[in-house]
């Protein structure tokens, strides 16, 4: 049983290039979270999607930045016009809601954008 | 959700247990507890829960004080390897209302596993 898969782990752009960084959940998983974290800073939350549907995404900047998860394949986090303040670790995690009401996320290793 | 102090770092002798405090004085009844850790570059690594009761799986200890306002994080035989940073969390049960299901991290404890 395959954990989160992200890719690329690694992403390199120039400034005002696109970045997509895709996230597939671990099989039965429908829930989907994206994180960043900026060098030397903690995890900060940016989007909760379910399959077709943005839940919450009152982490995510409000311009350039959008996420989908759709139906078929992957959830993808897209950066259009990157900046250097856009270089941090995202990292994808997924979850399977428990009968007893916890939530556990399962995260990925991690996609880093390098923004030049 | 409820806020959690963690101290920022500890330090912990190979092979002694690690006992991470955390303190959530404003958790209320409907709240689990979770802790997480990140290795370094690492995506985050979930470890274990709690509501009320003390917990144990095959990576550690949750000890839940009986008013529920701090709980012990215990790595019973600390290695080397166990050098992360863990993170203490507090949210409510799914289907309480209260917003996002996503985690909020804190700045969390840096442990040190000496040699």
């Amino acid at each position: 049983n395959a954990g989160v898969m992200q890719n690329p782990r690694h992403l390199v752009r120039r400034r005002g290039q696109e970045a997509r960084l895709r996230c597939s959940p671990m099989k039965g998983h429908s829930h989907v979270y994206w994180y960043r974290q900026l060098p030397e800073e903690g995890l900060k939350f940016m989007v909760y999607l379910q399959k077709e549907n943005i839940i919450d995404e009152s982490g995510m900047p409000k311009e350039r930045f959008s996420a989908e998860f759709p139906k078929e394949g992957p959830s993808i986090l897209r950066i259009q016009q990157v900046v250097r303040g856009d270089s941090a670790a995202y990292f994808c995690a997924s979850s399977l809601r428990l009968s007893s009401g916890a939530n556990v996320l399962t995260f990925g290793a991690g996609s880093r954008l390098t923004v030049l | 959700d409820a806020k959690t102090t963690q101290p920022p770092s500890m330090d912990c002798a190979e092979g002694r247990a690690a006992n991470l405090p955390c303190n959530h004085s404003t958790i209320s009844g409907n709240e689990y507890v979770y802790w997480y850790r990140q290795i370094h570059s690492q995506g985050p690594q979930y470890i274990i829960h709690g509501l009320k009761n003390n917990e144990t799986n095959e990576m550690a200890s949750l000890i839940i004080t009986e008013d529920r306002k701090s709980s012990t994080l215990i790595l019973p035989h600390a290695t080397l390897r166990d050098t992360a940073v863990y993170y203490c969390i507090v949210r409510v049960l799914v289907g309480s209302g209260g917003g996002a299901d996503g985690l909020t991290f804190g700045k969390g404890t840096h442990l040190i596993i000496q040699p």
